[in-house]
């Protein structure tokens, strides 16, 4: 079975400045896919940004980056210039190749103040 | 491109009642999951449709829960004969045919309280 772990519960951080928000995760498998959702407080799921473990090279959406480490079984979101906006519950999410299930973690608070 | 619909957006029932929960995937999928979220937690996996099948249901409880996915019409997660704990959000999400572990796309949740 897979876990994911979110470590940190609540963060905050102010405009402009950069945040990292943690996730790391247990499993056998070699081929998988790793997400970070957003949860504003309008409760929707957005997706922010997907990672295929077979690629090396660390996915980027715009502000978002994740730091994916492989061996470690990290998979870190790093937010630039944060904006208000970004205030929501940050979700990571494990599912593997083959599968449907994703597997979600605890989720991380961020509070955005200006 | 319309996204994941879910209605209604809030539904409450007194225990004993059933709940019935709509989900329309976008356009082009034809994978539906189901998710609920207890308060102050992650969401957990409850079952996974395809068109007039249930491909996994290893998250639904055993007993009240049902799910389906017509061949025409929206999934439908059924809940009978509520209880107090049953009360979550419930999320549905879509992904495209083919590649199952392609990214699900999620709906607005039906934030069900059961009174």
């Amino acid at each position: 079975a897979q876990t994911v772990t979110q470590s940190q519960p609540e963060m905050s951080v102010q405009e402009a400045e950069t945040v990292t928000l943690s996730c790391t995760y247990d499993t056998s498998e070699s081929n998988y896919y790793l997400f970070w959702y957003k949860q504003p407080p309008s409760r929707q799921m957005i997706l922010v940004i997907r990672q295929e473990a077979y690629k090396q090279q660390n996915a980027t959406e715009n502000r978002f980056s994740v730091n994916f480490q492989k061996a470690a079984k990290s998979f870190s979101l790093k937010i630039s210039d944060s904006q208000l906006g970004d205030t929501a519950m940050y979700f990571c999410a494990f599912v593997a190749s083959g599968y449907s299930t994703l597997t979600f973690g605890k989720g991380t608070m961020l509070l955005v103040s200006p | 491109n319309a996204g994941v619909m879910q209605n209604p957006r809030h539904l409450v029932r007194r225990r004993g009642q059933e709940a019935r929960l709509r989900c329309s995937p976008m356009k082009g999928h034809s994978h539906v999951y189901w998710y609920r979220q207890l308060p102050e937690e992650g969401l957990k996996f409850m079952v996974y449709l395809q068109k007039e099948n249930i491909i996994d249901e290893s998250g639904m409880p055993k007993e009240r829960f049902s799910a389906e996915f017509p061949k025409e019409g929206p999934s439908i997660l059924r809940i009978q004969q509520v209880v107090r704990g049953d009360s979550a959000a419930y999320f549905c999400a879509s992904s495209p045919p083919l590649r199952s572990t392609d990214t699900q796309y999620f709906g607005p949740g039906t934030r069900l309280t059961v009174l």
